[in-house]
C-alpha cells in the first residue's frame, strides 16, 4: 500500500549547519509529495510540496526535488536557524499518507 | 471560518463511553481528512471525504470507529465503547479538492480515555 518512509531523529545541529531529512515513498504513478512541519504548540501546516518527477518545491529556504528513479523527496536546508527547530514530516497523495516525522533541534 | 476548526480541544472520558469529536472545514473545501495522532508518531490517516461520501475509510481501525459528513461540509468523528488505546490527537483536514492540492489542518482534538 501507499507508505513513506523518512530517517529518524532527532536530528541535532548547530545554527548555519546544513540539513538534510531524507524521504522515501512507494511508488503507485506520481502522487504528488508535500513536506510539512509542526513547530511546538501549532499545528501541521505545509511548507512545500512538488507535484511531477523533477519538480522543485521550495521555501523559506528549505528545497525538495521529487526523484522518481530512486522515489525520494529530500527535505534540505543550506544554513538553518535555531527557529527552524520542529517536527517535520514527509507525505504523498492521494489521501495524503505521511511518514513517522523527523524532530530537528538547532542550536544556537 | 478562516482555517479549520476542531472541537472540543480537549475530551476526557470514561473507558466505554461514546465521543463525537466535530470539524468545521475551511468553506468550499470539498476534501476533508481525518487522522489520528499519538505522541511522537506521524498522522495516521482514517477517512478521507469528497463532499458527502467516503471516498477511503480504509485507515478506520474497527467498527467502534464511524465518521459521517453529511451536507458536505461539517464533520464529525463517532467513537463507541472508548477503550484507553484511543487516546490520541484527532486531527482534521480540509483541502478544495484532492490531488495536488494542499491541505489545511486544524488544531485536533486531545482525547483522553481514562
Amino acid at each position: 500500500g501507499d507508505s513513506v518512509t523518512q530517517m529518524e531523529g532527532p536530528v541535532t545541529l548547530s545554527e548555519e549547519a546544513f540539513l538534510t531529512i531524507n524521504c522515501t515513498y512507494t511508488a503507485t504513478g506520481y502522487p504528488s509529495l508535500f513536506w510539512y512541519v509542526q513547530y511546538p504548540g501549532e499545528g501541521l501546516q505545509l511548507l512545500l510540496k512538488a507535484t511531477k518527477a523533477d519538480d522543485k518545491g521550495s521555501n523559506k529556504g528549505f528545497e525538495a526535488t521529487y526523484r522518481k528513479e530512486t522515489t525520494s523527496f529530500h527535505l534540505e536546508k543550506g544554513s538553518v536557524q535555531v527557529s527552524d527547530s520542529a517536527v517535520y514530516f514527509c507525505a504523498r497523495r492521494n489521501k495524503l499518507v505521511f511518514g513517522a516525522g523527523t524532530i530537528l533541534r538547532v542550536k544556537s | 471560518g478562516a482555517g479549520v476548526s476542531q472541537t472540543p480541544s480537549n475530551k476526557v472520558t470514561e473507558k466505554g463511553k461514546y465521543v463525537e469529536l466535530r470539524c468545521d472545514p475551511i468553506s468550499g473545501h470539498t476534501a476533508l481528512y481525518w487522522y489520528r495522532q499519538s505522541l511522537g508518531q506521524g498522522p495516521e490517516f482514517l477517512i478521507y471525504f469528497q463532499g458527502t461520501g467516503a471516498a477511503d475509510d480504509s485507515g478506520l481501525p474497527n467498527d467502534r470507529f464511524f465518521a459521517v459528513r453529511p451536507e458536505g461540509s461539517v464533520s464529525t468523528l463517532k467513537i463507541q465503547r472508548t477503550e484507553r488505546g484511543d487516546s490520541a490527537v484527532y486531527l482534521c483536514a480540509s483541502s478544495l479538492v484532492g490531488g495536488s492540492t494542499e491541505a489545511f489542518f486544524g488544531q485536533g482534538t486531545r482525547l483522553t480515555v481514562v
